[in-house]
């Protein structure tokens, strides 16, 4: 079975540009969370899909964007790229809404110059 | 102060040493999740705790509620067990906001 994937795996971008990240969740699951790790400050929450509504959302500006689509696949924009948005952006699934299991992508790498 | 605290932030074992990461919290939790991040990127959960101890192979977690503390041990450690863990709380109706720790990174030489 596939596990959660996320694409691309690394970017690199210029201020003020746009830039779209995808996730497929593992099949059956219907939870997307999207998670920001910038360099030295740790995982940050950013985002929460279920059954294609956005559920919940960090403490992000509105530039921060996503949709899930109707086979739980999901995309995150940015927009107004900023330095300090060069980080890691990770990619989590779960079949349920209570976080009991949750798996993780490989996460893809944006720099932004 | 961080809701989440790990310790220590860096730890290098000899290979077969018993290890042991530390996080604690001062939020109210419904769960503590311990992840492992290898240097990749990827993150791979270990652990969801609400209470007590779990055991899966090497890797032993526990939690006290009351104390609100966790840790992870790590018996007859190795070099692929290097990593960097990550303890992360789940606050009731946190709706995905997982609070986390900074992380411990684990290196364990031969």
């Amino acid at each position: 079975e596939a596990g959660v994937t996320q694409s691309p795996t690394h970017l690199i971008k210029t201020r003020g540009q746009q830039v779209t990240l995808r996730c497929s969740p593992i099949s059956g699951h219907t939870s997307v969370y999207w998670y920001q790790q910038a360099l030295g400050l740790g995982l940050q929450f950013l985002l929460w899909y279920d059954e294609g509504e956005e559920r919940n959302r960090g403490n992000f500006p509105p530039r921060f964007s996503g949709r899930q689509f109707p086979n739980y696949s999901s995309e995150l924009n940015v927009n107004a790229l900023e330095l300090e948005d060069s980080a890691l952006y990770l990619c989590a699934s779960s079949y349920d809404r209570g976080l009991n299991t949750i798996y993780f992508g490989e996460g893809s790498w944006l720099t932004v110059v | 102060k961080n809701e989440v605290e790990q310790s220590p932030q860096n730890l290098t074992a000899q290979e077969g040493e018993f290890i042991t990461i530390n996080c604690s919290y001062s939020v109210g939790i419904s769960a503590l999740h311990w992840l492992q991040q290898h240097p990749g990127g990827g993150i791979v959960s270990l652990f969801m705790l609400s209470s007590g101890k779990k055991k899966h192979g090497r890797l032993i977690a526990t939690i006290n509620i009351q104390e609100k503390h966790s840790s992870l041990h790590i018996t007859a450690s190795h070099p692929r067990d290097s990593a960097v863990y990550i303890c992360a709380g789940d606050v009731p109706r946190s709706q995905g906001n997982l609070i986390f720790g900074k992380g411990t990174k684990l290196s364990v030489k031969p």
